[in-house]
């Protein structure tokens, strides 16, 4: 099965800054990596398909890149909301496998 | 409104069994596969279990292969998960979670907030 690594496994940031997160695959995914963002005692929230589609609602602040193995999730400017925990998955290989999250806290 | 509602999580001891169900709305459910993922406390997440629109296909994740067993049933809007043979690893919140597409590349669009299964002695 395909393994996603996410580095940093935590970003300190302050609301307004720059957020890059990577999301690193075994083996090519194409375009088929996926982002989630999950607040403390929610559910998960789609965010981004196929590397760079915004779901429905998604502010565009936040934007995804990449294809192959290497994929990044950037989040121009912070908003207080966005501290969170962001899960990447790939959709190219069953089964569907997860990255182990970076979390997104206040500096 | 899509709404996912997951019930039947409880304590239980190594060895038992249980079984969890979700409540779906908001969109036509025979429409879409649909899935199981777990989150262990603290932990990341996990895909468990899928099975296709009508109930025909079911594939599972190898750490619980011949002791989960999902089903549907699509007159009632509803997705089952029954879990024998119960350890402590399976210990986890369960999140039920509809396929985004009918393509069989899955991601997950809606997701309910989960009941907690907690296996211990």
């Amino acid at each position: 099965e395909i393994v996603l690594t996410q580095s940093p496994a935590t970003l300190s940031l302050s609301p307004g800054e720059r957020a890059t997160l990577s999301c690193r695959a075994s083996q090519s995914v194409s375009s088929f990596l996926v982002w989630y963002k999950q607040k403390p005692g929610q559910a998960p929230r789609l965010l981004i398909y196929d590397a760079s589609n915004r779901a429905t609602g998604i502010p565009a602040r936040f934007s995804g890149s990449g294809s192959g193995t290497d994929f990044t999730l950037s989040i121009s400017s912070l908003e207080p909301e966005d501290f969170a925990v962001y899960y990447c998955q790939q959709r190219s290989n069953w089964p569907p496998t997860f990255g182990g999250g970076t979390k997104v806290e206040i500096k | 409104e899509v709404q996912l509602v997951e019930s039947g999580g409880a304590v239980v001891q190594p060895g038992e069994s249980l079984r969890l169900s979700c409540a779906a709305s908001g969109f036509r459910f025979d429409d879409y596969s649909m899935h199981w993922v777990r989150q262990a406390p603290g932990k990341g997440l996990e895909w468990v279990s899928l099975i296709n629109w009508d109930g025909g296909t079911m594939y599972y994740a190898d750490s619980v292969k011949g002791r989960f067993t999902i089903s549907r049933d699509n007159s009632r809007n509803s997705l089952y998960l029954q879990m024998n043979s119960l350890t402590t690893e399976d210990t986890a919140l369960y999140y039920c979670a509809k396929a985004a597409t009918t393509s069989p590349r899955y991601y997950f669009d809606y997701w309910g907030h989960g009941t907690l299964v907690t296996v211990s002695s």
